[in-house]
């Protein structure tokens, strides 16, 4: 059964300081690795895939990195926003199909200006 | 381009009553998912269509139906709600396999 795991689950930086949110899944047979941006009370927000022939894709301020054989991921935030807060999670294909997403819990960020 | 939109964004329901919640996508995607998001315990994802006149069991299926009788269109039923069914709502869409979500906003269901 895949499993995802996102540490830490929650996480307070002062405005401009650049941060890594982890990642990590039990499966390392993945095809892809996708990182998502939740708004309180909103829904989600695909923010980065990552292929698994992949080991980086970046856009903007972000940058998200790919070891399958270890099974980790990470989301690097460059000069954090006091707009960034929100739930990060991440979420691979897997859990028995690969019709189907596993997600982490999240990990609530939030930037203070 | 709306994307996915779920109706409809809020409801309250007595413990007993039925209701259904709609999804929409506009985007020719062939998977639909509906997942349910609790406090500490993420996303679980409740039943899965891979395909218009498919469905199939995800995690936590009891006490939900769903159908996908049209391609854009998938339908999440609650035949006798329970308090425990109190949840967020999210339905996602996907182009194929392997599967990447696109979400819509939400459904905050509660159940007295």
């Amino acid at each position: 059964k895949q499993e995802v795991t996102q540490i830490p689950a929650a996480l307070s930086v002062p405005e401009g300081e650049n941060l890594v949110l982890n990642c990590s899944f039990t499966d390392s047979a993945i095809y892809n690795l996708q990182w998502f941006r939740q708004d309180p009370g909103k829904g989600l927000t695909s923010l980065l895939l990552i292929q698994s022939s992949q080991r980086e894709q970046t856009s903007g301020r972000l940058n998200a990195s790919l070891d399958k054989s270890s099974g980790r991921s990470t989301l690097y935030i460059a000069a954090s926003q006091p707009g960034d807060s929100a739930t990060y999670l991440c979420a691979v294909p897997g859990g028995g199909s690969n019709y189907k997403l596993t997600f982490g819990k999240g990990t609530l960020l939030t930037v203070n200006p | 381009n709306a994307g996915v939109t779920q109706t409809p964004k809020f409801r309250v329901l007595k413990t007993g009553q039925s209701m259904t919640l709609l999804c929409a996508q506009d985007m020719n995607h062939e998977y639909m998912y509906w997942y349910r998001q609790d406090p500490g315990m993420g996303l679980r994802l409740i039943h899965y269509s891979v395909g218009e006149g498919t469905t199939a069991k995800g995690e936590v299926p009891d006490g939900y139906n769903v159908s996908r009788l049209k391609k854009q269109n998938f339908l999440l039923g609650l035949e006798s709600a329970a308090p425990s069914q109190t949840s967020v709502y999210f339905c996602a869409s996907s182009p194929g396999t392997p599967p990447r979500g696109t979400f819509g906003s939400g459904t905050r269901l509660t159940v007295v």
